[in-house]
């Protein structure tokens, strides 16, 4: 069964330093691929996706991700983070046979001044 | 700016209640969602609608229905509201269903 793991609930990081959110799939198949934020009261919105071609993925707010077929993984990456980053962050695989997203449980980013 | 808004923010509604959550888009999509979002479970697929007066059940249908009249219209029915039906409902909408999904802010919904 498809299936997406976010392996870290909560990360703290101090502004200015480097991100990665990590997240694994299960998925047979070539995967579609997403990553989103949810800032605190706010519904979600797309930071980016892996449909196919390049593995490397640039998003919005300076994110961006790298697809690894051979690790099942498409972990988020952010050179240097700023206090408005802090969010939940939610990972997650499009299943083309069914038209639905399988999302992972969410990583909580807490940004220290 | 697209747009996905729901009806309310926060509701309040005691066990054995009809409920009814709305959820409206303006941006001409074909496909509508909700989805429940609790602590540790991430969000969940309640239902979807792929066109007007078409729905198809998601992971967790039980206890829901909806309704699609329109095609900017997506409405979530609690036919008789549970304590377990407590959480976050998050609606969206895309114009594929594997395309950018755009989500609403929520709807807070607490059964007593």
């Amino acid at each position: 069964a498809q299936s997406v793991t976010q392996p870290d609930i909560h990360i703290t990081v101090s502004e200015g330093a480097s991100l990665e959110l990590r997240c694994n799939y299960s998925y047979g198949a070539t995967p579609y691929l997403f990553w989103y934020v949810q800032s605190p009261g706010q519904g979600l919105q797309l930071l980016l996706k892996y449909f196919s071609g390049d593995t490397l993925v640039q998003g919005i707010k300076g994110f961006e991700a790298e697809f690894k077929r051979s690790q099942s993984s498409f972990n988020l990456r952010k050179p240097s983070v700023h206090w408005s980053d802090a969010a939940e962050y939610f990972c997650a695989v499009g299943v083309i046979s069914t038209d639905k997203l399988i999302f992972g449980t969410g990583t909580r980013l807490q940004v220290f001044p | 700016d697209v747009k996905v808004t729901q009806s309310s923010r926060y509701l309040v509604k005691r066990t054995g209640e009809k409920v009814f959550l709305e959820c409206v888009q303006d941006m001409d999509h074909e496909n509508m969602f909700w989805y429940r979002q609790d602590p540790g479970l991430g969000l969940r697929l309640i239902y979807f609608s792929y066109d007007v007066k078409m729905k198809e059940k998601g992971d967790i249908p039980e206890g829901y229905s909806v309704s699609r009249e329109k095609k900017e219209r997506f409405s979530l029915i609690l036919e008789s509201a549970s304590t377990n039906q407590t959480s976050m409902y998050l609606c969206a909408s895309s114009f594929r269903p594997l395309n950018e999904q755009f989500f609403g802010p929520g709807t807070r919904l607490t059964v007593l």
